[in-house]
């Protein structure tokens, strides 16, 4: 079993849809990391929390620290949303990111 | 750009060959890595510098050689490899390996 599991692995929405994508994880964290990762391969940091939650336009990000889990909202989708997002932790005392395996959204119009 | 700048951004060599890749951030980030993200996979870790010292070598085969001559600047040099490594290597650099994880574009390299 991974340290950090995401679900779904994919999703396909359409225009407009809530979207919600999970991250459970198992070891003990400093941080947890929501990244973007578009077809062409360039990735990009969409947030870092260590408790509560955070937001950025249509983007929320929420941590529970107690239950190891955290969740990405995206809210009124677009097909532009369209991309894989990785959940990432850094754990404690070690010198590296963990990754989950990834959610491919896709959304259609 | 994101701040951290990876070239080539695609590159295809054979298995005799020797090339390497390059990253470069200005963002004053005292760490720096290289991931590697095969199909279907998650991400990878591969090295991990500190402050121009290798602070972790995750299990990965000599024939990538990494290189940090400064803060800003890590290479991987690569000879002699499989068509199994056809992957994206990806380079992030961080300040104090928790804050401001940023990501290169990727180059995309195919072994032939």
């Amino acid at each position: 079993k991974n340290e950090v599991e995401q679900s779904p692995q994919n999703l396909t929405a359409q225009e407009g849809e809530f979207i919600t994508i999970n991250c459970s994880y198992s070891v003990g964290i400093s941080a947890l990391h929501w990244l973007q990762q578009h077809p062409g391969g360039g990735i990009v940091s969409l947030f870092m929390l260590s408790s509560g939650k955070k937001k950025h336009g249509r983007l929320i990000a929420t941590i529970n620290i107690q239950e190891k889990h955290s969740s990405l909202h995206i809210t009124a989708s677009h097909p532009r949303d369209s991309a894989v997002y990785i959940c990432a932790v850094s754990a404690q005392g070690a010198q590296k990111l963990v990754f989950g395996q990834g959610t491919r959204l896709t959304i259609n119009p | 750009e994101t701040g951290v700048t990876q070239t080539p951004r695609h590159l295809v060599m054979g298995m005799t060959n020797k090339k390497s890749l390059k990253c470069e951030q200005h963002l004053g980030h005292n760490a720096m890595y290289w991931y590697k993200q095969s199909a279907k996979k998650p991400l990878e870790l591969m090295f991990v510098y500190s402050l121009e010292e290798r602070v972790e070598n995750n299990s990965v085969p000599s024939r990538f050689s990494p290189e940090c001559p400064n803060s800003s600047h890590l290479f991987l040099h690569l000879h002699t490899l499989q068509p199994e490594d056809s992957a994206l290597y990806l380079c992030a650099s961080s300040q104090d390996f928790d804050y401001g994880y940023t990501f290169g574009s990727g180059t995309r390299l195919t072994v032939v």
